[in-house]
This record gives C-alpha cells, sequence and structure tokens, in this order.
C-alpha cells in the first residue's frame, strides 16, 4: 500500500498571511499514461465532514476559494492557503487514489497565530 | 441536491457486528459514473478508508480490515451497507460514507454524509 505522510503536523499563521502544508506519497502517484497525478487535498472542520478541496493534485473543486492551491508531482505535494482567513481553521487531509486501495494522510491542524 | 445519509445502531457490543446503511438522495446509486465508499474516524484521529462498492457489486476493501467486512448495494433502495464483524473498543469512530467519481478504479470523495458516531462498548 501506499504510504501518505505530512508536514507539519500542525501551523499557526498570521490572518492574511500564507499557510503551506506538504504530502509525501512513498511512491510515486503520477499515472505516465495520462501525465496525471492521483492526488486529492480536503478540509475538515470540527464536528463535519471532510470536504473536498482539490484534486488530481492542483485541480479546485466548485466553490472552493480561489486563495486555495494545490501543486507538485510525483510523490511530493502542496497545499498552499494563500491569505489565511478565520473561517480556514480546520485539519487538512491528502489522499491518493493511485490504487483501489485508498489511503489519507494523517492530516495537518491549521490555526491562527 | 445530492444527499447521503448514514444510519444504524450507536452501540455495539464487543465480538458483535456493526450495521450501517446509507441512503443516497438527490441521486442514482446505479449511476456508472461513481463508486460509494466508506470511512471511519475514530474520536480525535484521521480518516481511514474502509472499502468501496460499485453498483454492479464490485467491491474494494482496506486490506488491514478486509477479513471483517462487508459493503453491499441494494439498488431498488438507493441503499449500501457496511457490514464490521468481530468489534473491538478500536472500531469505536465516526463512520463516513461518501461518494467518489471513477474513471475505471474509484477516485476521490466528492460528496459525504453527515456521519454516524458508533461506539464499541458493553
Amino acid at each position: 500500500d501506499i504510504v501518505m505522510t505530512q508536514s507539519p503536523d500542525s501551523l499557526a499563521v498570521s490572518l492574511g498571511e500564507r499557510a503551506t502544508i506538504n504530502c509525501k506519497s512513498s511512491q510515486s502517484v503520477l499515472y505516465s499514461s495520462n501525465n496525471k497525478n492521483y492526488l486529492a487535498w480536503y478540509q475538515q472542520k470540527p464536528g463535519q465532514p471532510p470536504k473536498l478541496l482539490i484534486y488530481w493534485a492542483s485541480t479546485r473543486e466548485s466553490g472552493v476559494p480561489d486563495r486555495f492551491s494545490g501543486s507538485g508531482s510525483g510523490t511530493d505535494f502542496t497545499l498552499t492557503i494563500s491569505s489565511l482567513q478565520a473561517e480556514d481553521v480546520a485539519v487538512y487531509y491528502c489522499q491518493h487514489y493511485f490504487s483501489a486501495s485508498v489511503t489519507f494522510g494523517p492530516g495537518t491542524k491549521v490555526g491562527i497565530k | 441536491q445530492l444527499q447521503l445519509q448514514e444510519s444504524g445502531p450507536g452501540l455495539v457490543k464487543p465480538s458483535e457486528t456493526l450495521s450501517l446503511t446509507c441512503t443516497v438522495s438527490g441521486g442514482s446509486i446505479s449511476s456508472r459514473s461513481y463508486y460509494w465508499g466508506w470511512i471511519r474516524q475514530p474520536p480525535g484521529k484521521g480518516l481511514e478508508w474502509i472499502g468501496s462498492i460499485y453498483y454492479s457489486g464490485i467491491t474494494f476493501y482496506n486490506p488491514s480490515l478486509k477479513s471483517r467486512v462487508a459493503i453491499s448495494v441494494d439498488m431498488s433502495k438507493n441503499q449500501f451497507s457496511l457490514k464490521v464483524s468481530s468489534e473491538t473498543a478500536a472500531d469505536t469512530a465516526v463512520y463516513y460514507c461518501a461518494r467518489q467519481p471513477r474513471g475505471g478504479d474509484p477516485y476521490y470523495f466528492d460528496f459525504w454524509g453527515q456521519g454516524a458516531l458508533v461506539t464499541v462498548s458493553s
């Protein structure tokens, strides 16, 4: 199985500043035949189900603010919140879907400094 | 508007079998575009994929849970169900059902239910 790791475990950022979360997979999730990275990002606020933010590593889900962006390829990926808002306080998870046996990263908690 | 709703007992005794159902409304479970999955989250911890099913009955399971898990689909009721046998306290979690777009294998989870807390305790 592909193991997903995330860093940092938590971070605190001032309102309006940039937040950067890293995700690493134990093997490449780039499918060479279509040049797509099989990687998604989710946001989970307390007491709520996760919400899909990004898929194919960099495609924003409909309705997701453009301050959220995803980048990376192969085994190393980044979720960036360009200007942190109070409503972005949450835990963020990455997930691969390179195989049918999908796995999630352990999560990164984002708070306000 | 697609909605997924988990239902089932909130309390299960150790060694017994957990049974949950996810009812899909606002969309058809027999759509060829989607798998339907179960994910769980122990209190204060991260997300763990349990398994996924296609309307035709094709299933994929988490290897670590495969021996204890069964997922089935009931197209007549637009529902899919989860059974986890030999429950222990480690199975206490919020259980989510969710939709997975597919292009062959299942992909990410784009719609989620609100979740159902299941506690394993005598």
